[in-house]
């Protein structure tokens, strides 16, 4: 089975443009988790959907960010307008839980911003 | 709140040698702790896990204690190879089905011939 795809890995912007990062959970999977790692901030939960639904989006930074899940094989992450500050690496990570345990937590490969 | 302090990085270390990374943690109750192992370019994938004190998780050479005791996590491996340089990460679910994580800040490892 596929894991965790991310689109685009690498995407370099000016300042002021608008961003959109895709991702596709693994099949099966009912959460789905966007993250944000910085060297100074390490990682970072942004916000988590449960089938389909954002149950948690306090860790999104400010307004200039929004997410989407329409169906349970997409979500996107989007920034509008970007700014350098945004620059990070982005994870999507998607997992089920079964009764008592946790769920391993899978991740993408990540989707590289620059923003100039 | 629930919380993972990690050892601050990098730590350098020559092939063969022992490893310990520290990780301690806060949390109430009976959390489930994870270590999750970054490579360069990759995301995160889990290494080892353990849910109840007193277990031990192990995974290709790694080893971790959950010792409620002194609310710690530490991973160790006997003998690191060059393939082990990546970033290490301590986890922690507050409880058994919770859905997040609570990472802790990661620490390097690099390892020379």
């Amino acid at each position: 089975d596929a894991g965790v795809i991310q689109s685009p890995r690498h995407e370099v912007t000016e300042m002021g443009q608008e961003v959109t990062l895709r991702c596709k959970p693994i099949s099966g999977h009912d959460y789905l988790f966007w993250y944000r790692q910085t060297m100074m901030r390490g990682l970072e939960l942004l916000i988590y959907f449960n089938n389909n639904v954002p149950i948690d989006d306090s860790g999104m930074p400010e307004d200039r960010f929004s997410a989407k899940m329409p169906n349970a094989s997409f979500s996107t992450l989007k920034i509008q307008p970007s700014e350098p500050r945004d620059s990070a690496v982005y994870f999507c990570a998607s997992k089920t839980i079964t009764g008592k345990d946790t769920g391993e937590l899978f991740f993408g490969e990540g989707s590289r911003l620059t923003v100039l | 709140g629930n919380s993972v302090t990690q050892m601050e990085g990098p730590v350098t270390l020559s092939e063969e040698a022992f490893l310990t990374i520290n990780c301690t943690y806060t949390a109430t109750g009976y959390p489930s702790l994870f270590w999750y192992v970054q490579y360069p370019g990759e995301g995160l994938q889990l290494l080892l896990k353990a849910t109840k004190a007193d277990d031990k998780g192990s995974n290709k050479g790694f080893e971790a204690t959950y010792r409620k005791e002194t609310t710690s996590f530490h991973l160790e491996k006997g003998s690191v190879q060059v393939s082990d340089s990546a970033v290490y990460f301590c986890a922690l679910s507050p409880y058994s089905g919770y859905s997040t994580l609570t990472f802790g800040k990661g620490t390097m490892l690099l390892v020379s011939p």
